[in-house]
């Protein structure tokens, strides 16, 4: 039973547009959320993360909007850039099982063309 | 300062062998986290330890197993090992329980 899902295991975009994942989860214990980005031969690197009492956060190019009635997040990057090339995680946590238990989506990868 | 160091970064082992990886936290973190990437299943949740205890453990067979040392490095081992155990494995740490950072991973071959 995969309980995050990222249906778009591929997403192309021109540099400069908005690159929007998106990431649907089915446990309603989840209440905190995440985003990495990994590029071939490193691990993952944290991005952005949203608790479950808000619905968006922002840290530069990178905004998260989290609708939990409809239980699906998304991650936009504004502009996109060649560099953010890389598949994308989003990952959930309960705080019944502390935040050492993510569970991960299948990740996205993205192109980010010149 | 350094970040999360894991040991050896690839290797390949026969069906029916085990195999020890080891994994080094930052300094002065205390929960080391380990993740199975399987192509098409994303990161699957192995265990995590927390001052050399057992906290969390995902839902893996008894093949798999962890510990960790007083000086927090983990090890985690794999027994009888089988050709679907071939993964990236990728160990993460933070401080208490959240904010992880993930080491680059060990590609595991069974063949």
């Amino acid at each position: 039973d995969q309980q995050v899902k990222q249906n778009s295991p591929s997403l192309s975009v021109q540099e400069g547009r908005i690159s929007i994942l998106n990431c649907d989860y089915t446990n309603s214990m989840f209440d905190y959320f995440l985003w990495y980005k990994k590029y071939p031969a490193e691990g993952p690197t944290f991005l952005i993360s949203i608790s479950s009492i808000k619905d968006k956060n922002e840290d530069g190019r990178f905004t998260v909007f989290l609708n939990k009635s409809a239980k699906h997040l998304s991650l936009h990057i504004v502009p996109s850039q060649p560099g953010d090339s890389a598949v994308y995680f989003c990952a959930a946590s309960a705080e019944e099982t502390s935040g050492s238990r993510l569970t991960f989506g299948e990740g996205t990868q993205l192109t980010v063309n010149p | 300062k350094a970040g999360v160091t894991q040991t050896p970064r690839y290797l390949i082992k026969t069906r029916g062998q085990q195999v020890t990886l080891s994994c080094s936290p930052i300094s002065g973190h205390r929960s080391v986290s380990w993740y199975q990437q399987t192509p098409g299943q994303g990161l699957q949740f192995l265990f995590e330890y927390f001052s050399e205890t057992q906290r969390n453990k995902g839902n893996f067979p008894g093949r798999f197993s962890g510990r960790q040392f007083s000086n927090s490095r983990s090890e985690m081992n794999v027994s009888t090992l089988e050709l679907g155990d071939s993964a990236l494995y990728l160990c993460a740490s933070s401080l208490a329980g959240w904010g992880y950072t993930f080491g680059s991973g060990t590609r595991l071959t069974v063949v």
